[in-house]
């Protein structure tokens, strides 16, 4: 079945450096790739959403890559900030339905 | 900006009751989604709607649970003769498309079975 493994549970940033979060599936690469953000006792909200034939993806702070070759996908935020703090969900887009990883969660020291 | 709604916030029931939780998607939207969290633990599928059918369940969603779309706004969640491992928060999500868009989840309800 299909497995996705993100980095750390838990990593700890300076504030104004970059943050990197890991995304790691086995078996058959998606179409699409997506990154939620979730803060505790909310539901997950979208970020970005990457195709299987787009190699980088932007948006303001945030980037998103995608290599279907190595299985993987890193999701960065340059220049953080203390309201970046929260649990990062890596989601496979496949078919009917997403399928989240376990999150990592963030924290931007000020 | 169009939001998913869920009621209610926070629901407490004894262990073998029954329970409905609602939502109400995004009006345009064509697809929608019930998840849950268990505390601590990750955000996980339980069933795909559209067209006013289930498309798709994970093994999770078994004959203890049942969706419905009783009217053009709300979708439902059952949970018959509900167990303490039911308890997580249950998120509804809906979507423009099958895939390759986002989806909009609601802030969820917590359910306590006690």
């Amino acid at each position: 079945s299909q497995k996705i493994e993100q980095n750390s549970e838990a990593l700890n940033i300076q504030e104004g450096k970059t943050a990197t979060l890991t995304c790691n599936y086995t078996n058959y690469s998606p179409a699409y790739l997506q990154w939620y953000r979730q803060d505790p006792g909310r539901g997950p909200v979208f970020l970005l959403l990457i195709r299987e034939n787009e190699k980088e993806k932007r948006k303001e702070r945030l980037k998103v890559t995608f290599d279907t070759t190595l299985k993987q996908s890193l999701f960065h935020i340059t220049a953080s900030q203390p309201a970046d703090s929260a649990t990062y969900l890596c989601a496979l887009d496949r078919d009917d339905k997403i399928i989240f990883g376990k999150g990592t969660r963030l924290h931007i020291l000020p | 900006e169009p939001e998913v709604t869920q009621t209610p916030s926070h629901q407490v029931t004894q262990m073998g009751q029954e329970v409905i939780l609602r939502c109400v998607p995004i009006s345009n939207h064509l697809y929608f989604y019930w998840y849950r969290q268990i505390l601590g633990q990750k955000v996980e599928f339980l069933v795909s709607f559209y067209n006013n059918e289930i498309s798709e369940k994970s093994e999770i969603f078994d004959d203890q649970f049942s969706v419905e779309r009783p009217d053009g706004s709300n979708f439902t969640l059952k949970i018959r003769s509900t167990k303490l491992e039911d308890s997580a928060m249950y998120f509804c999500a809906s979507s423009e498309a099958q895939s390759g868009t986002e989806a909009f989840f609601g802030q969820g309800t917590r359910l306590t079975v006690v």
